[in-house]
């Protein structure tokens, strides 16, 4: 089975901070995406990646960047941390070719 | 632009009844469809999926979905639902060739004991 591993489930922040969220891969898939979500919208994408140092901005990438430096690792990072930015954070990966998907446990971020 | 509107966001049923969930889309080309479910406090699982063929799909669990591509619909059913059925339910739409995956916005569904 693919397994997705977000580094934290529950992380509280502060207004300001600078906030990393990681997400690792383990089975060599070409996409990785970061998606957000919040009650009655759905999951919307933030940014997503089809290989090593290549990003795509998704529907809602202000206030977000993200880096992906090895194929197996997505990096959300939120520059400057505001409070409409608390939420719950779901990172996947996918190889379509082979309809492979999955995603991560997911990270409750709290900004205060 | 490319949306995914699931009809209820809220669904309580009694054990043993029939489930019907919407999902309809809006784009005119080929498309990837999904199911997706996920269970309090646990990640989005997979439910079933259709890339082509048959657009009568069968997933875990006793979920099926039948893709009626001139309705643009994907709707999800099972035709008795258990207590374990609880849960939120996300319909997911890509385009074929595309990198985009279109979620709905979820309906959550309430089984009675």
């Amino acid at each position: 089975d693919v397994k997705v591993t977000q580094s934290s489930r529950y992380l509280v922040k502060r207004t300001g901070e600078k906030v990393f969220l990681e997400c690792v891969q383990d089975m060599d898939h070409e996409n990785m995406f970061w998606y957000r979500q919040d009650p009655g919208l759905g999951l919307r994408l933030i940014y997503f990646s089809y290989d090593v140092k290549m990003k795509e901005k998704g529907d809602i990438p202000e206030g977000y960047s993200v880096s992906r430096e090895k194929k197996e690792r997505f990096s959300l990072i939120l520059e400057s941390a505001s409070t409409n930015q608390t939420s719950m954070y779901l990172c996947a990966s996918s190889f379509p070719s082979l309809g492979q998907w999955a995603f991560g446990d997911g990270t409750r971020l709290s900004i205060l | 632009a490319q949306s995914v509107s699931q009809h209820n966001h809220h669904v309580i049923l009694s054990e043993a009844a029939s489930l019907e969930l919407g999902c309809n889309y809006s784009y005119g080309g080929t498309v990837n469809l999904f199911w997706y479910v996920q269970y309090p406090g646990q990640h989005l699982q997979l439910l079933l999926k259709y890339f082509s063929g048959d657009p009568l799909v069968k997933g875990i669990k006793g979920f099926e979905a039948e893709f009626i591509k001139s309705k643009f619909s994907f709707n999800l059913r099972k035709p008795s639902v258990q207590w374990s059925d609880t849960a939120e339910y996300f319909c997911a739409v890509k385009m074929t060739g595309g990198f985009k995956t279109i979620f709905g916005a979820g309906t959550r569904l309430f089984v009675k004991a």
